[in-house]
């Protein structure tokens, strides 16, 4: 199972534009990125799920290179309630006799006015 | 369509005392998920369910937690004697194995949390 590896926090302002990255660099073949993202009192919620190059959706981008060691969050115009925690999980979707998708600690992303 | 739902939604309980959490997933999802979340740390997977089935319960300490699925539905996570070191977050998820399941979901796996169940243990 690909371990990952994301900052611990980060600090942004309403309608900038922020860029969480995640290490994978033991990602498998078969395995997909997927983020969730986290309110206080709150179970996890998807946000985006890509296996290579760009991914986008009403919510978020999430951008993988081509040797797909690391992905990039990309949130547009961020918001005080975008204030959360996001997590980056990498797995094998498809195998639900090994696949352990670990949360690890999350980045925790706290937007100002 | 109702999302994962969990009860209760707090527990407080002594030491030594037993405690159990319901979940019942999002219907037509076949796939159950029972988490453990510590303040400040992301969710651990105890157990995870295929159907009735679990496949994975590796994480599931033994001696003091159990879990059942009976009927490939709803499912109960029990912990007897619960002990300090329990208190937490319990979070259930649901899944339909597959993309493009009955659930409308189109990612591989994509998981439906509930609210939790917030476990203190006196």
């Amino acid at each position: 199972l690909a371990k990952t590896t994301q900052p611990i926090s980060m600090d942004s302002y309403e309608g900038q534009e922020v860029n969480i990255t995640c290490s994978h660099n033991n990602i498998a073949t078969n395995d997909y990125i997927t983020w969730y993202q986290q309110f206080p009192s709150q179970g996890p919620r998807f946000i985006i799920q890509g296996y290579k190059t760009k991914v986008t959706n009403e919510v978020a981008s999430l951008f993988i290179p081509a040797d797909r060691k690391s992905s990039t969050l990309s949130l547009p115009r961020v918001s005080l309630s975008d204030t959360a925690v996001y997590y980056c999980l990498v797995g094998d979707m498809g195998s639900y006799n090994t696949d352990k998708l670990i949360f690890g600690t999350g980045t925790r992303l706290q937007v100002f006015p | 369509e109702a999302g994962v739902v969990q009860s209760p939604r707090y527990k407080i309980i002594e030491k030594k005392q037993p405690v159990a959490f319901w979940c019942n997933p999002i219907s037509g999802h076949n796939t159950l998920y029972w988490y453990l979340q510590n303040l400040g740390q992301g969710p651990e997977l105890l157990i995870r369910y295929e159907n009735e089935e679990a496949v994975d319960d590796s994480q599931l300490p033994k001696d003091r937690f159990s879990a059942e699925r009976l009927k490939g539905v709803d499912s109960t996570l029990k912990i007897q004697p619960a002990e300090l070191g329990d208190s937490a977050v319990y979070l259930c998820a649901s899944s339909f194995t597959g993309s493009g399941g009955t659930s409308g979901s189109l990612n591989y796996n994509e998981q439906f949390f509930g609210p939790g169940t917030r476990l203190t243990v006196l």
